[in-house]
């Protein structure tokens, strides 16, 4: 399963900046959803976007706010950036195609806070 | 609440030994998707396997095999003939079936390591 595609790979921000993330899917792909993994964690929803408008949030506060495109892009915005913010931040996208189901994680953008 | 728990923090094996990945979970769903991700240093969940919660039967594709039992809430992942390869970070995970909910619960993974 492939498709989905994350800029920019690598970021280093300064605490109390503001950062954006980039996800790109395939035509088709209405569902997209953003996860946040520390460092030896799993990873922890962040919230997930149908169609355009937020469907589902995790426990984190409103400065992680997020859009999504016609274009089946998607974007995470984070405020006031945090040094525990650092961390792999992974976008996923599914699709549901009759009684298929799929679910697929780019590769990720890892983000260092300092 | 959905939870997922993966007990074993760290597993090594010995290249060509069998091993066994252990994944339980909560949820209070009748329908629901069990998935299994492995993760290489590089940082990429790679999709491995996607189970419905109605299909009980285990599944083989090479050298992996899953054993679903719903009874005891679990979801073991089995590696037969390891090879150096397979050594990387294993995510048991579960997620509600609903069109548009798609909300993935992970375990904390289990690091595998095989030693040439």
């Amino acid at each position: 399963e492939t498709g989905v595609t994350q800029s920019p790979t690598h970021l280093i921000k300064t605490r109390g900046q503001q950062v954006t993330l980039r996800c790109s899917s395939q035509s088709g792909h209405n569902t997209v959803s953003w996860y946040q993994q520390a460092l030896g964690q799993g990873p922890q929803f962040i919230f997930q976007y149908y169609r355009e408008e937020e469907n589902g949030r995790g426990n984190f506060p409103p400065r992680f706010s997020g859009l999504q495109f016609p274009n089946y892009s998607s974007e995470l915005n984070v405020n006031a950036l945090e040094l525990d913010d650092s961390a792999l931040y992974l976008c996923a996208t599914s699709f549901h195609l009759g009684t298929d189901y799929g679910y697929t994680f780019g590769s990720g953008t890892r983000l260092t806070v300092v | 609440a959905q939870k997922v728990t993966q007990a074993q923090t760290e597993i090594s094996v010995v290249e060509k030994e069998d091993v066994t990945l252990d994944c339980v979970y909560e949820t209070r769903d009748t329908t629901y998707y069990l998935f299994w991700y492995k993760q290489p240093p590089s940082g990429e969940l790679v999709f491995l396997i996607r189970r419905n919660s109605f299909d009980e039967q285990n599944e083989i594709s090479g050298r992996y095999s899953w054993n679903f039992q719903k009874s005891t809430s679990s979801f073991n992942f089995t590696i037969t003939a390891s090879q150096v390869v397979d050594s990387a970070v294993y995510f048991c995970a579960l997620s509600e079936a609903a069109r548009g909910n798609e909300k993935l619960t992970f375990g904390t993974g289990t690091r595998l390591t095989i030693i040439p």
